[in-house]
């Protein structure tokens, strides 16, 4: 079975800091997906991410990174230099890349951006 | 371009009264999706298409849930009868993907936000 754990229910940070919101996940496939979506106030999900999980490279993207690490299962989110516009819930999730396409989502990080 | 479209955006409705929520996928997608998201389940996959034809309802939560693909551009999920316990966000997503082999990142619609009293 499919399973991603984002342990941080709630972070608060002061804007300009940065902040890294962690996921786990645990799969028995050997390829899979990851993704991070953003979902803002007004509710809708924002696409940020897909990665292979035959590709352990890390990527940057303006002021938001991803650290994937196999040996750790983990997928990790850092936001350099927070903005209060990076106010909302962030979901980690997996899906395989063969087979069921279902998306399993972590039960979400919700993040504060304080002026 | 224009991305999934869901309506209505919000519906207010009396126990046991029929629901039907709409979804127009991306043009060019082949894959529709449809989720729930409560507080108490998080985002749980109801069921999803690949070219119009219903691959996976193993999340369809009983018997009043019914959903439907009558074409590639237009889904419908039905609650009949509804119960406060449906009161939920329900977003349709659509991807590009060649239904068990692959599949293409999911873009979602804006949801359509279920209150059951």
């Amino acid at each position: 079975a499919q399973k991603v754990t984002q342990a941080q229910t709630e972070i608060s940070v002061v804007e300009k800091e940065d902040v890294t919101l962690d996921c786990v996940y645990e799969t028995r496939d050997t390829t899979y997906y990851l993704f991070w979506y953003k979902q803002p106030p007004s509710g809708e999900l924002v696409f940020l991410i897909r990665r292979n999980s035959f590709d352990e490279q890390n990527e940057i993207s303006g002021r938001y990174s991803w650290n994937f690490q196999k040996s750790t299962s983990s997928f990790n989110f850092t936001i350099t230099a927070s903005q209060v516009v990076d106010s909302a819930v962030y979901f980690c999730a997996l899906s395989r890349i063969q087979g069921a396409q279902k998306l399993v989502f972590g039960q979400g990080t919700r993040l504060t951006i304080n002026p | 371009d224009a991305g999934v479209i869901q309506s209505p955006r919000h519906e207010v409705t009396e126990m046991g009264q029929e629901v039907t929520l709409r979804c127009k996928p991306i043009s060019g997608h082949n894959s529709l999706f449809w989720y729930r998201q409560t507080m108490m389940r998080g985002l749980e996959l109801l069921i999803y298409f690949n070219n119009n034809v219903p691959i996976d309802d193993s999340g369809m939560p009983e018997d009043r849930f019914s959903a439907k693909m009558p074409n590639a551009s237009f889904s419908t999920l039905k609650i009949q009868p509804s119960e406060p316990r449906d009161s939920a966000v329900y977003f349709c997503a659509s991807s590009f993907g060649g239904g068990p082999r692959w599949q293409e990142t999911q873009y979602f619609g804006p949801g359509t936000r279920l209150l059951v009293l």
